[in-house]
């Protein structure tokens, strides 16, 4: 069965501040993708990256990196130097073999407010 | 930038009411897709729609739910006989081609359906 669980409901930081968005993930088959969206309080949900399970080098872009490891079944978001527009609904997402076109299953999504 | 866009952004009917909620998905894209999130939880995937058929549905879309692209641009979904637990964000997606290869979904910005 394909899970993903986002452990952390809320996070707050100041601005500046560098946060790390925990995602971990279930699957049985050894081809996947993971995903991170971003909601934010316009409501939309906005792609940031897209991964698959054979390649597990780190990305980033700008102030976001993304650090997946397969070892722990983890596909974690780190913000560096976060600002207020950063605050937004964050959500981990998978999609495997088990689904023929795509479907995407999610995190409960991960709350993150960046105060002035 | 191409976006997926949806009609109305709020919708509020009475229970027991027929609905449809109305998606433009990205021009070029072939996959298209209807998730919800119920207010503060996760985003549920419902349908996918390939070909001008259903590819797959979770357990989510019952017989009250139906899906169609009446014309080359729209992709609808109705829900017959709404009930209050339909109320919900709907979220429809499209891609160019299915996500387990290099493509990722893009979603709309949702219509918010209450159900009194």
């Amino acid at each position: 069965a394909q899970k993903v669980t986002q452990a952390q409901t809320e996070i707050s930081v100041v601005e500046k501040e560098d946060v790390t968005l925990d995602c971990v993930y279930e699957t049985r088959d050894t081809t996947y993708y993971l995903f991170w969206y971003k909601q934010p309080p316009s409501g939309e949900l906005v792609f940031l990256i897209r991964r698959n399970s054979f390649d597990e080098q780190n990305e980033i872009s700008g102030r976001y990196s993304w650090n997946f490891q397969k070892s722990t079944s983890s596909f974690n978001f780190t913000i560096t130097a976060s600002q207020v527009v950063d605050s937004a609904v964050y959500f981990c997402a998978l999609n495997d073999r088990g689904s023929t076109l795509g479907r995407l299953y999610f995190g409960r999504g991960t709350q993150l407010t960046v105060w002035p | 930038e191409p976006e997926v866009t949806q009609t109305p952004s709020h919708q509020v009917t009475q229970m027991g009411q027929e609905v449809i909620l109305r998606c433009v998905p990205i021009s070029n894209h072939l996959y298209f897709y209807w998730y919800r999130q119920i207010l503060g939880q996760k985003v549920e995937f419902l349908v996918s729609f390939y070909n001008n058929e259903i590819s797959e549905k979770s357990e989510i879309f019952d017989d009250q739910f139906s899906v169609e692209r009446p014309d080359g641009s729209n992709f609808t979904l109705k829900i017959r006989s709404t009930k209050l637990e339909d109320s919900a964000m709907y979220f429809c997606a499209s891609s160019v081609g299915p996500v387990g290869g290099t493509y990722e979904q893009y979603f709309g910005p949702g219509t918010r359906l209450t159900v009194t």
